[in-house]
């Protein structure tokens, strides 16, 4: 059975910095691509950044030379480095594992409140 | 970016009716369109991926039709279970997704 738990979420003043991670089970992170996804409070889903198998890393404009995501193979977990957190970053943060160019593995989220 | 517009915004149904809900992409997205359902408090899941292929487990009472700029997800017999958010995404292009229909009782 897949299993994907995110962990790291929480209350954090503008500018400061979070970084969540997505442990896996199941499921071999460096083996497939690999995103997070966010969702804001009652909003939709936003897609944030996605690492590829091969290591390549891309990120939405939104949060481009911000955000940094990244695995541990050893671990065979997922992270995000948030830098710079504004308060439109305030959302549901979930990791997804791609199965196909669509994500058919969810984490149950966590949440990141940026607020004074 | 491409533009996914899902349509109605919410819909009320009773239950054993069926639901049709519809997805426009701002341009061809082959048939690289995925349906996700969500409930309160809960991470979306797959559905259907491919535009009309059923994820691993999902009843045969969800189906999906449509190429190009054009999808639609269609609900046989709503059971009660099925009242959530529909999302559906395109993994064309990067991925976007729309902004969600609600499915609602009547």
């Amino acid at each position: 059975e897949v299993q994907l738990v995110e962990s790291g979420g929480g209350l954090i003043q503008p500018g400061g910095s979070l970084r969540l991670s997505c442990a896996a089970s199941g499921f071999t992170v460096s083996s497939n691509y690999m995103s997070w996804v966010r969702q804001a409070p009652g909003k939709g889903l936003e897609w944030v950044s996605v690492i590829y198998s091969d290591g390549r890393t891309y990120y939405a404009d939104s949060v481009e030379g911000r955000f940094s995501i990244s695995r541990d193979i050893s671990e065979n977990t997922l992270y995000l480095q948030m830098n710079s957190l504004r308060v439109e970053d305030t959302a549901v943060f979930y990791c997804a594992g791609d199965v196909g160019g669509y994500w058919g593995y969810w984490g149950q989220g966590t949440l990141v409140t940026v607020s004074s | 970016e491409i533009v996914m517009t899902q349509s109605p915004a919410t819909l009320s149904v009773s239950p054993g009716d069926r639901a049709t809900l519809s997805c426009r992409a701002s341009q061809g997205v082959s048939n690289n369109l995925a349906w996700y359902q969500q409930k309160p408090g809960q991470a979306p899941r797959l559905l259907i991926y491919g535009a009309s292929t059923r994820a691993t487990g999902i009843p045969a009472r969800f189906s999906g039709s449509g190429s190009g700029t054009e999808f639609t997800l269609t609900i046989s017999s709503l059971q009660s279970e099925d009242f959530a958010v529909y999302y559906c995404q395109q993994y064309n292009y990067w991925w976007t997704f729309g902004q969600g229909t609600k499915v609602e009782i009547k």
